[in-house]
């Protein structure tokens, strides 16, 4: 069974400090991961996907097969950041998510 | 390109009626999956189409069903609203390859249902 946690609900860091948001996945094929970003009266979008390797407006994330994690970092919060984010696994044509922790970047 | 449309946006029905929602995919793009999002469980999958053929099916009920046009477009119905059917219902549209490769989902901006 594919199954995502986000052990933070809420997170709250001081622009300029470093951010990780956490995420361990449950998943016994090759998985394909995501970071979705939900930003206020936005849609949800991609922020990230683990096989592109990129980075996005300074966010990156590395899958770590043997810890099953895949936790999204950025070394400089900015308060445009402030924004739900979710984790995503991709298996038999569908996405699970995890349950989301909303990011809040204080000035 | 234009992005992925659901509507209507916003509706209200009673318990025991029934909906029916739509969303409009990217051009190109062949899959359509359904979620819920509610505040107590999340983003949850419904169902995926590929096609006009459901591909996957999430757990949920009997009443919430969905079909694909030939032209991709795709609607979910719910029989027999619950108060617990209240969600915003999200669609995403993607190319829908096959072989385990990683497609892209974009998601529309959805339609929030309540049922009173």
């Amino acid at each position: 069974a594919q199954r995502v946690t986000q052990p933070e609900k809420l997170l709250s860091v001081f622009k300029g400090a470093p951010v990780e948001l956490k995420c361990n996945y449950s998943y016994s094929g090759s998985p394909e991961l995501f970071w979705y970003v939900q930003y206020s009266r936005q849609r949800l979008q991609l922020l990230l996907r683990h096989i592109s390797r990129e980075s996005i407006k300074g966010f990156t994330a590395d899958l770590n097969k043997g810890e099953t994690s895949f936790h999204l970092k950025k070394p400089f919060a900015q308060e445009e950041d402030s924004a739900m984010y979710y984790c995503a696994l991709e298996g038999a044509q569908k996405l699970v998510f995890g349950q989301g922790t909303r990011l809040t970047i204080n000035p | 390109k234009a992005g992925v449309t659901q509507t209507p946006r916003y509706l209200i029905k009673t318990r025991g009626q029934q909906v029916t929602l739509s969303c409009s995919p990217i051009s190109g793009h062949r899959s359509v999956s359904w979620y819920q999002q509610t505040p107590g469980q999340g983003l949850q999958f419904l169902f995926e189409y590929f096609s006009e053929t459901q591909r996957n099916k999430g757990n949920f009920p009997g009443r919430f069903s969905g079909r694909q046009f030939s032209n991709s477009r795709s609607e979910m119905n719910v029989s027999t609203l619950e108060l617990g059917d209240s969600a915003l219902y999200l669609c995403a549209s993607s190319f829908g390859l096959a072989g385990g490769i990683a497609d892209t989902q974009y998601f529309g901006p959805g339609t929030r249902l309540t049922v009173l």
